[in-house]
C-alpha cells in the first residue's frame, strides 16, 4: 500500500531551526508538497518539489531525495506564529495526492 | 472575501438526515475537490471534478454524492448522515496546467448525532 510517514509532534524554541521529515512509499512519484495548517484553519501551500535537491523560500526550505523516498521541511528563525501542523503530500503515478497525517509543531518562547 | 467559500461552516445534525455542504470559488480554477479530515489521519479525498461534466470518486466516496453545478460551484451531499461522518470537510481548487497546488476553503465542521 501507499504510505506517508511524518512525526506526530515536535517541539522547538523561538528563534531556532527545526527540520520536519517525511518519508514515503507510493506507486510512482509526480511531486511532493508541503502545506501548513493552523489549528481550526485550512491548509495553505508552502512548497513543491519534483526534482532532487533543496528549494528555498524565505525562512522555509524543502528538500527532496527521490531515491530515498525522503523529504524534509526546514524552518529557520522560528516564530511563535509557526506553531501549526505541517502536512506532507505525495502525488502518485495516477496523479492522486497521498497525504501524511501531519506533524504538529509547538514553538516555545 | 475568501477565494474559496464553504457553507455552512458548522452544522450539527441527526442520524439519517440529508445534509448538503456547498462550495463556491472565485479563482477561476477548473478543478475542484472535496476532502475529509479526521484527527490523526491524513486528508482523505471524497470526490473530485476536473470540469463541469467530469465527476470522479475518491478513496472514500461511499455514503457521499456530489454535484458540479457550474465551474465555480461544487456541492457535497450526505444522503443519510451517520455518526462516523462527523468530521471536518474541506473543499479545494486547483488549476490545470500548474503544479497542482491546492487552494482550500475554510472548512465545514459537521457533527452527526
Amino acid at each position: 500500500g501507499q504510505n506517508i510517514d511524518q512525526p506526530t509532534e515536535m517541539t522547538a524554541t523561538e528563534g531556532a531551526i527545526v527540520q520536519i521529515n517525511c518519508t514515503y512509499q507510493t506507486s510512482g512519484f509526480n511531486g511532493l508538497f508541503w502545506y501548513q495548517q493552523h489549528a481550526g484553519e485550512a491548509p495553505t501551500f508552502l512548497s513543491y518539489n519534483v526534482l532532487d535537491g533543496l528549494e528555498e523560500k524565505g525562512r522555509f526550505s524543502s528538500f527532496l531525495s527521490r531515491s530515498k523516498g525522503y523529504s524534509y521541511l526546514l524552518l529557520k528563525e522560528l516564530q511563535m506564529k509557526d506553531s501549526a501542523s505541517y502536512l506532507c503530500a505525495v502525488r502518485d503515478s495516477n496523479y492522486q495526492l497521498i497525504w501524511g497525517a501531519g506533524t504538529k509543531l509547538i514553538i516555545k518562547p | 472575501d475568501a477565494d474559496v467559500t464553504q457553507t455552512p461552516r458548522n452544522r450539527i445534525t441527526k442520524t439519517g438526515k440529508r445534509i448538503m455542504l456547498e462550495c463556491s470559488q472565485t479563482k477561476g480554477h477548473d478543478r475542484m475537490y472535496w476532502y475529509r479530515q479526521d484527527p490523526g489521519l491524513g486528508l482523505q479525498l471524497i470526490y473530485y471534478s476536473f470540469d463541469v461534466k467530469d465527476i470522479n470518486k475518491g478513496e472514500i466516496s461511499d455514503g457521499y454524492s456530489v454535484s458540479r453545478q457550474a465551474q465555480a460551484k461544487f456541492s457535497l451531499s450526505l444522503e443519510s448522515a451517520i455518526p462516523n461522518q462527523t468530521a471536518l470537510y474541506f473543499c479545494a481548487t486547483s488549476a490545470s496546467g500548474t503544479t497542482g497546488e491546492l487552494f482550500f476553503g475554510e472548512g465545514s465542521r459537521l457533527t452527526v448525532l
